[in-house]
């Protein structure tokens, strides 16, 4: 059974850099043909896509948030991560790891982080 | 303001149906890239319902149905039950953004 549970800051100060990880059970995120993302949920609000990183190494960025975003696999640990730079409070949000198919389906997601940006 | 559009509430009564739509445009779901759903109960995580447009997992009930023709996609579900409120989100690819886009999301009540 695969599962992903997210960790990291629940507060990070405005202009500093949110960091989450995203640590997998279940599956090896080295192998198989699948997407490692993240996406975020403003409280009330839709999903946005953050970032992908794909298990041979590929990544794609929100264009958005693109100049912000760094996101990067740990195979010896089995965890990705998610780097976000000058946060503002904008920012602030349920953010979530999840894994795609190849297909381009979020089978399994983890169960959300809240993170607030604020001083 | 979301890529994919989808109206903000539906409802129906117990054992009714009712049909969630999500537009989008040539770069995404009418240049044929596939149109996922996700089914997302009140403080919980988002769980996947539809794959492929018209897909359901293993688990999913036939309840729960989906299509997708031009520029649009649907989800249907019939025979509405208390558990199915909940806020539903269609997921597509778009070719212009190079990346996944959402709808914006339907709150479905049961009356």
């Amino acid at each position: 059974q695969v599962q992903l549970q997210e960790s990291g800051p629940g507060l990070v100060k405005p202009s500093q850099t949110l960091s989450l990880t995203c640590t997998v059970s279940g599956a090896s995120i080295s192998s198989g043909s699948y997407y490692w993302s993240w996406i975020r949920q403003p409280a009330g609000q839709g999903l946005e896509w953050i970032g992908r990183i794909y298990t041979y190494g590929r990544i794609n960025y929100n264009p958005s948030l693109k100049s912000r975003v760094t996101v990067s696999l740990d195979t010896s640990n089995n965890q990705f991560s998610l780097k976000l730079s000058s946060v503002t409070a904008a920012d602030t949000a349920v953010y979530y790891c999840a894994r795609a198919d190849y297909g381009g389906y979020f089978d399994h997601w983890g169960q959300g982080t809240l993170v607030t940006v604020s001083s | 303001q979301s890529v994919l559009t989808q109206p903000p509430s539906v409802s129906g009564a117990p054992g009714q149906g009712v049909t969630i739509s999500c537009t989008g445009t040539s770069s995404n779901i009418g240049a044929a890239y596939d149109v996922h759903w996700y089914q997302q109960l009140p403080g919980a995580a988002p769980k996947f319902l539809i794959y492929g447009n018209n897909n359901r997992p293993s688990g999913v009930p036939d309840r729960f149905s989906g299509s997708k023709s031009g520029t649009s996609a649907s989800l249907a579900i019939t025979g509405l039950q208390a558990e199915d409120e909940a806020v539903y989100y269609c997921q597509s690819y778009d070719s212009g953004l190079s990346g996944w886009v959402f709808g914006g999301g339907t709150k479905l009540t049961v009356l």
